[in-house]
């Protein structure tokens, strides 16, 4: 079945150091999304993907960088962790057609202290 | 620009009680809109939608109506079940607006006590 998954599912790393999330999906869609997730915030998007190559800011985007090189991953960086980015992590993908339902991951819970 | 509000949790009920979560959103366009619902430790996954004005999605029992006079996307549900405790999320998109990025509301969390 296809599917999307994440790795890890647990992290905890030090302020300071690098950080990559993987987002690997089977279902050959072309948009790919980053959100985190806090409490009382619901979903903030951090970055998404249109297809390869193509890469675009969301609404909180500062501290982290995305690359796409191919239609199955989007890997999340952090380039240097910082307490605030403390999270859960979600990757989502969905079809470039006239559904625009997302298919979500597992998530990865980031701590950094 | 677009955006979803939610009734705020958590809403605790009893099994078999009935549920309604409210959601409102603000859109420029026409937009098509969703709920999620998140089970403990698990992503989201989408409950039911509705992609244009006085539809009702469905799905589990949930029900909820596309109402564009009153901008609303209300959840109900007849009678709640253990098994229906998560956190719910309205949300909403528009590809004129938007391109293909959902906005989602902050969340409403339902425990259903035996």
């Amino acid at each position: 079945d296809a599917e999307i998954t994440q790795s890890p599912r647990h992290k905890i790393t030090e302020t300071g150091r690098q950080v990559t999330l993987a987002c690997h999906q089977t279902w050959n869609h072309n948009n790919m999304f980053w959100y985190r997730q806090d409490l009382g915030h619901g979903l903030r998007l951090i970055h998404y993907s249109y297809g390869v190559h193509d890469t675009n800011k969301g609404e909180v985007s500062d501290g982290y960088s995305v690359s796409r090189s191919n239609t199955e991953d989007l890997p999340l960086t952090l380039e240097s962790a910082a307490s605030s980015q403390t999270s859960v992590y979600f990757c989502a993908s969905n079809p470039d057609r006239d559904s625009y339902e997302q298919y979500f991951g597992p998530g990865t819970r980031l701590t950094v202290t | 620009g677009n955006s979803v509000t939610q009734m705020e949790g958590p809403v605790t009920l009893s099994e078999e009680a009935f549920l309604t979560i409210n959601c409102t959103y603000t859109a420029t366009g026409y937009p098509s809109l969703f709920w999620y619902v998140q089970y403990p430790g698990e992503g989201l996954q989408l409950l039911l939608k509705a992609t244009k004005a006085d539809d009702k999605g469905s799905n589990k029992g949930f029900e909820a109506t596309y109402r564009k006079e009153t901008t609303s996307f209300h959840l109900e549900k007849g009678s709640v079940q253990v098994s229906d405790s998560a956190v719910y999320f309205c949300a909403l998109s528009d590809l004129n607006t938007g391109g293909f990025k959902t906005i989602f509301g902050a969340g409403t969390r339902l425990f259903v006590k035996a």
